[in-house]
């Protein structure tokens, strides 16, 4: 069965510095989505990409955070200074259509922890 | 309280049983979606009920949606030790993209 798949699946780091977090998302799959849970808390989303570019995004996705897909197959999240309250897990998602609540396929997630 | 808040928020139960948690939401909706996570893990679709539906089944699972009071339940019938999980609702409203999650119901299955 086609599934999303992350890495790193924990990845370290420490205050400050860069990070990017890769997805391939299911192959005939259009729209992609990054959401993230602190430790306890909600999942929260933070963007949707669509046509290579952003659909949606909310608060939290402020300008240290970035998107791309870089070629036919990966979709990254970058945080270009990572903070402390960066931690936690990050969940790629795709789906086969967009607006409206549609079904989501989600990754097993990276844990982010940032020293 | 917020879009997809669950009660209750830990349940305990005995294989067997049956386990019931409810999910209550704000705004209007297109459909509810309910969600599984195991311990550290992804987050895995159950059930999606649009908002024109009142009940939907699948396997041991059955969920209702109640408009009138934004509220949706998830029964999970004959329960097993392999089902214990954080159950979430999700909400997709039109016109947006993101889900909105709740957040969460710790079940916990006793052998």
């Amino acid at each position: 069965e086609p599934e999303v798949t992350q890495t790193p699946s924990h990845q370290v780091t420490q205050m400050g510095q860069e990070v990017i977090l890769r997805c391939v998302p299911i192959s005939n799959h259009l729209y992609f989505y990054w959401y993230r849970q602190i430790l306890g808390q909600k999942v929260e989303f933070l963007v949707s990409f669509y046509n290579n570019e952003i659909s949606e995004k909310s608060e939290i996705f402020d300008d240290q955070f970035s998107v791309e897909r870089p070629d036919g197959s990966n979709f990254t999240l970058k945080i270009r200074s990572t903070k402390l309250e960066d931690s936690a897990m990050y969940f790629c998602a795709s789906s086969e259509e967009g607006a409206g609540g549609n079904i989501q396929y989600f990754g097993a997630g990276t844990r982010l922890s940032v020293l | 309280s917020q879009q997809g808040e669950e009660d209750p928020q830990a349940l305990s139960i005995q294989e067997g049983e049956n386990a019931t948690m409810n999910c209550s939401y704000k705004t209007s909706i297109n459909n509810l979606q309910w969600y599984r996570q195991n311990s550290g893990r992804g987050l895995v679709h159950l059930i999606l009920i649009r908002s024109n539906e009142r009940e939907k089944h699948s396997g041991r699972l059955r969920v209702t949606l109640d408009t009138s009071k934004k509220s949706s339940s998830l029964l999970i019938t004959a329960s097993r030790a392999a089902d214990t999980a954080s159950y979430f609702c999700a909400t997709g409203v039109d016109s947006s993209y993101k889900l909105i999650f709740g957040s969460g119901t710790r079940l916990l299955v006793r052998p």
